[in-house]
């Protein structure tokens, strides 16, 4: 299997553009994860799935963050408008059984 | 509240010396325990995982890890360590039907010739 597939790997964006990142998950997975990594917080859950349903976006931190899942292959984490503090490395995982695996990650820059 | 303690911040150590990275953690039930491993640019990689059974438990890249359950403790371990172990080590803790992790905040390992 290819793994957690991530896009893009890298973007730099003026701030109040929109952002959006892009996750495929490996095949047959049923839970999805987006978490956020910053060297202040280190790694922060910010939202999941469980069958394409959000279950909690209690780490969402603003309602400039969004994230859908329109089917089992396919999520998207948006930013708009995107911040400077909104720099960091976004990861995507997805989860079968007890264990997660993470995808390369989407690094941002806000400027 | 939950915890997962990682104490040491970055740990420096010698080509071909033994290694051991702490990770404590806090919780009211038997947990589920992992170690990931991130290289500069990159995800985070599964090292191994614990769920029940032998507390002692191998993973890739020769890394093992003991389950301790009197010092609420999961430990990594390497006998001898190569140049391209220099990553960042993160100990995540979870708990049977709940599906988040908590991570650590991880410590950075650098290896010196």
């Amino acid at each position: 299997d290819a793994g957690v597939i991530q896009s893009p790997r890298h973007e730099v964006t003026e701030m109040g553009q929109e952002v959006t990142l892009r996750c495929k998950p490996i095949s047959g997975h049923d839970y999805l994860f987006w978490y956020r990594q910053t060297m202040m917080r280190g790694l922060e859950l910010l939202i999941y799935f469980n069958n394409n349903v959000p279950i909690d976006d209690s780490g969402m931190p603003e309602d400039r963050f969004s994230a859908k899942m329109p089917n089992a292959s396919f999520s998207t984490l948006k930013i708009q408008p995107s911040e400077p503090r909104d720099s960091a490395v976004y990861f995507c995982a997805s989860r079968y059984g007890n264990t997660i695996y993470f995808g390369e990650g989407s690094w941002l820059t806000v400027v | 509240a939950q915890s997962v303690t990682q104490p040491d911040i970055h740990i420096t150590v010698s080509e071909g010396a033994s290694l051991e990275l702490r990770c404590n953690y806090s919780y009211g039930a038997t947990p589920y325990l992992f170690w990931y491993v991130q290289s500069p640019g990159q995800g985070l990689q599964l090292l191994l995982k614990y769920f029940s059974g032998d507390t002692l438990v191998q993973g890739i890249k020769g890394f093992e890890a003991e389950f301790k359950r009197s010092q609420s403790s999961f430990n990594l371990r390497k006998p001898s360590v190569h140049w391209s172990d220099a990553a960042e080590y993160f100990c995540a803790v979870g708990l049977f039907g709940n599906e988040k992790l908590t991570f650590g905040t991880g410590t950075r390992l650098t290896i010196i010739p």
